[in-house]
């Protein structure tokens, strides 16, 4: 079965450097793969969508990249801030209904 | 918009009882989704409606759940009876369309069955 893939270990950094987050997903390439944002007790919010025939997609600080031959997405924010820290899940269409399966999400830590 | 509205936002409940958790989407949004929330599993698909049918509810995890979106504007997910296991964080989202232009997430219910 279809699966996606996140590094579960928390990812520290230091304010000003960029943060790389990476998802990964087994199978078929999904037609097109999203990325939320988690804050604690929280709801995910929507940041980005990448479509496979899409390299690259920028929004302000974000910039996520689709790569079909690793059968891997990466999500980068440049500029880092303490506001930055939360939960980045990773999710793709799935199913004849195109419906979203989720990955468990990275928790990023960004340091004054 | 309020956004996606959600009731209660912390149920805590004996095992065996009855619990209903409640939805309102955003105003024209014809895609609803509930998703429950766990460290061990991450968030997982209950069920999805369109225009208010039930399209894919395979991630119901047995009989003792169930959900009905009886208009546009409410949806309800029925546990009953309640047990431990259960206890989670309850999603609602919804979104125009399938989802292309992403789901909007209400700030969920944390249930925790005793």
């Amino acid at each position: 079965s279809q699966k996606i893939e996140q590094n579960s270990e928390a990812l520290n950094i230091q304010e000003g450097k960029t943060a790389t987050l990476t998802c990964n997903y087994t199978n078929y390439s999904p037609a097109y793969l999203q990325w939320y944002r988690q804050d604690p007790g929280r709801g995910p919010v929507f940041l980005l969508l990448i479509r496979e025939n899409e390299k690259e997609k920028r929004k302000e600080r974000l910039k996520v990249t689709f790569d079909t031959t690793l059968k891997q997405s990466l999500f980068h924010i440049t500029a880092s801030q303490p506001a930055d820290s939360a939960t980045y899940l990773c999710a793709q269409e799935h199913g004849g209904y195109s419906t979203l399966t989720f990955g468990k999400g990275t928790m990023l830590l960004v340091s004054p | 918009d309020a956004g996606v509205i959600q009731s209660p936002r912390h149920e805590v409940t004996e095992m065996g009882q009855e619990v209903t958790l409640r939805c309102k989407p955003i105003s024209g949004h014809n895609s609803l989704f509930w998703y429950r929330q766990t460290m061990m599993r991450g968030l997982e698909l209950l069920i999805y409606f369109n225009n208010n049918v039930p399209i894919d509810d395979s991630g119901m995890p047995e009989d003792r759940f169930s959900a009905k979106m009886p208009n546009a504007s409410f949806s309800t997910l029925k546990i009953q009876p309640s047990e431990p296991r259960d206890s989670a964080v309850y999603f609602c989202a919804s979104s125009l369309g399938q989802g292309a232009d992403g789901y909007t997430f209400g700030s969920g219910t944390r249930l925790t069955v005793v």
